[in-house]
């Protein structure tokens, strides 16, 4: 079984909103992320956790807060976001970090986010 | 150059047919090479790998892998309807190069005309 899962499914906040997001996965996989795609674009990575610690920060803002409550469970916590955050939020997992070579990266459906 | 690079298409094909992508990346000691498909509004679904030069096969689909000229490409038999997609190329960039996770291509867009 190569489930990641993602809570809400689809999420519509104003800007003086805060909501998190949740992405659960019981592989034992000990490397978890956090991805923003829009739409036609490939997914850019806004953090990993390896090992329950964050090991990547691709210099998001701090409107973006990451939070890795044990090694199943990662979180993404959301404060007076832009419109411009609208997005599909994906939560991924893989058995290593991504600096060991020959590991696998799976997806969980994703979190479709709308900033009003 | 960009690291990852592929066509973005829309390479369209009959049903029956082969569908070749194809995918370069620029980081000569990259070791893990995945492709993932995405069909619209949803997430990307890994559907391949590949460590090692030459082929590999699952099912209708072969990765094939050439560490000497960097490329990775998907091949697709007997293309269904249902192939339609975008598939994504992601390469696992070497320890030395100090990116530490997958470098995605921008992605090649698949039309299977019935």
């Amino acid at each position: 079984d190569t489930e990641v899962t993602q809570t809400p499914k689809h999420l519509v906040m104003g800007m003086t909103n805060k909501k998190s997001l949740k992405c659960e996965q019981h592989m034992g996989h000990r490397a978890m992320y956090w991805y923003k795609q829009k739409a036609k674009k490939p997914p850019e990575l806004m953090f990993v956790y390896s090992y329950e610690k964050l090991s990547i920060n691709e210099s998001v803002p701090s409107r973006f807060s990451p939070e890795c409550p044990n090694s199943s469970l990662l979180n993404l916590h959301l404060h007076a976001l832009q419109p411009e955050d609208s997005a599909l939020y994906l939560c991924a997992s893989s058995p290593q970090p991504p600096w060991d070579i020959n590991y696998e990266q799976y997806f969980g459906p994703g979190t479709r986010l709308t900033v009003t | 150059q960009k690291e990852v690079e592929q066509n973005s298409g829309p390479l369209s094909v009959p049903e029956g047919a082969i569908a070749s992508l194809n995918c370069t990346y620029s980081d000569r000691g990259s070791q893990s090479f995945f492709w993932y498909r995405q069909y619209s509004g949803k997430s990307p679904e890994l559907i391949m790998s590949i460590y090692s030069n030459g082929d590999k096969e699952d099912g209708r689909f072969t990765a094939q892998l050439n560490k000497a000229s960097q490329y990775v490409s998907l091949l697709i038999r007997d293309s269904q309807p249902s192939d339609s997609a975008t598939y994504l190329c992601a390469v696992n960039p070497p320890r030395d190069t100090g990116r530490r996770a997958l470098t995605f291509g921008s992605g090649t867009r698949l039309q299977v005309q019935p």
